[in-house]
């Protein structure tokens, strides 16, 4: 196990509605990423946190949103969701830039 | 040129044999490459990463092998086992060696035959 958890591991949106995935990163990693995997694809890059500032993002709209607290901790908003946002929703944690990134189970996101 | 090329698909091996899995990408400014295990319902687990200064890298029954003129790598897993039986992600990062925000290949899956 990575020590990375993320929460909730399922959930069920309808489309155009809102969503918060949370996610706690491993001790001792002050840097946290977000992917989308669609089904049977490798995970895309959504964006990146360093102290508690934006510090990279993928070709995401900016209907795609995060959050980086003191505690290292990471929220991802996605507004006014669509069917193709359907997907498992990684986080990673790693130290900056150094040390591997370290994925927790994912979030099941099914918008309906 | 932001593309990493995976190969092949998927993959049937015998258990003891060796598994091999390519990966290709364009961008020199590449400087990271690490490969990630998947099991189904469960988020990738990095396996082994090597950066362009050695050409393999070798860690247990997994080995990378690094061309940087060719620019291609390969995961070889020595020995394969049924519970090695996943998915295989390769992965690099354009930016500056940066771990954590990686553009990944379209997958592998490897199904180790008893």
């Amino acid at each position: 196990e990575t020590g990375v958890t993320q929460s909730p591991t399922h959930l069920i949106k309808t489309r155009g509605q809102q969503v918060t995935l949370r996610c706690s990163s491993q001790s001792g990693h002050n840097t946290v990423s977000w992917y989308q995997q669609a089904l049977g694809q490798g995970p895309q890059f959504i964006f990146q946190y360093y102290r508690e500032e934006e510090n990279g993002r993928g070709n995401f709209p900016p209907r795609f949103s995060g959050l980086q607290f003191p505690n290292y901790s990471s929220e991802l908003n996605v507004n006014a969701l669509e069917l193709d946002d359907s997907a498992l929703y990684l986080c990673a944690s790693s130290t900056r830039d150094r040390g591997g990134a370290f994925f927790g189970q994912g979030t099941r996101l099914t918008v309906v | 040129q932001q593309q990493v090329k995976q190969s092949p698909q998927s993959l049937i091996v015998q258990k003891g044999g060796i598994s091999i899995i390519n990966c290709a990408y364009e961008n020199t400014a590449f400087d990271y490459f690490p490969w990630y295990q998947q099991f189904p319902g469960k988020g990738p687990a990095l396996l082994i990463a090597i950066r362009p200064d050695v050409s393999e890298k070798k860690e247990g029954r997994f080995t990378i092998s690094f061309n940087k003129s060719a620019k291609q790598f390969s995961l070889h897993i020595m020995d394969s086992q049924p519970g090695d039986s996943a998915t295989y992600f390769c992965a690099a990062s354009p930016y500056g060696g940066a771990t954590n925000k990686l553009i990944f290949g379209t997958g592998t899956l490897l199904a180790v035959q008893p």
